[in-house]
């Protein structure tokens, strides 16, 4: 079967840090990609990770370790709107599905 | 805005109701996803289209039935639902064959609620 945990919530202060991890295990492992969704709307695209290492795009860093099952999702300069809740997926086979987590529910206070 | 629409996007009905849900992609996609977001639990895959073809279906019950009639619409018809069918339903497009990354774009969703 495919497993991929994240924590519930996490709140953190406008202008700090955060990392929000995930780990997975899967029956293959083809990518993990990471989505951002507001309440109400649709999950939007943030990040893709298939080989180990940071990948870093302005304020969202993604990092994989593929030999722990692992991946984080940094977000720096937090700001208002990134509340919000945070999908880890992985792709488990060379096929186009995606095993989604639970998801991580962002609240960041002033 | 994703190039993904999706109409209606509140829905509510009876349990004897038959109603669709139409999803269209503006991005020259050709695979199609139908998913469904229920409440403090994952996103759930539910159907997978590739080139208008039916790839995966993943243990839905048979009263949601999906059509896709050409690579850019994707419908859910849904008939005899229950309480429990009460979600967000997802759709997503993504464009298969890419070498490395394959990303899938969502709509809005649907917000159904079964009474």
């Amino acid at each position: 079967g495919q497993n991929i945990d994240q924590p519930t919530e996490m709140t953190a202060t406008e202008g700090a840090i955060v990392q929000i991890n995930c780990t997975y295990q899967t029956s293959g492992f083809n990518g993990l990609f990471w989505y951002q969704q507001h309440a109400g709307e649709a999950p939007t695209f943030l990040s893709y990770n298939v080989l180990d290492g940071l990948e870093e795009k302005g304020r969202f860093s993604s990092f994989l370790s593929r030999s722990k099952g692992y991946s984080y999702l940094l977000l720096k300069e937090l700001q208002m709107k990134d509340s919000a809740s945070y999908l880890c997926a992985v792709r488990p086979g060379a096929g186009n599905m995606l095993t989604f987590g639970g998801g991580t529910r962002l609240m960041v206070k002033p | 805005e994703t190039g993904v629409t999706q109409t209606p996007r509140h829905l509510v009905m009876g349990m004897t109701n038959k109603k669709s849900l139409k999803c269209e992609q503006h991005l020259g996609h050709n695979a199609m996803y139908w998913y469904k977001q229920s409440a403090k639990k994952p996103l759930e895959l539910m159907f997978v289209y590739n080139f208008k073809e039916q790839t995966e279906n993943n243990s839905v019950p048979s009263r949601f039935s999906p059509e896709c009639p050409n690579s850019s619409h994707l419908f859910l018809h849904l008939h005899t639902l229950q309480p429990e069918d009460s979600a967000l339903y997802l759709c997503a497009s993504s464009q298969p064959g890419l070498a490395g990354q394959e990303t899938q774009y969502f709509g809005p969703g649907t917000r159904l609620l079964v009474l």
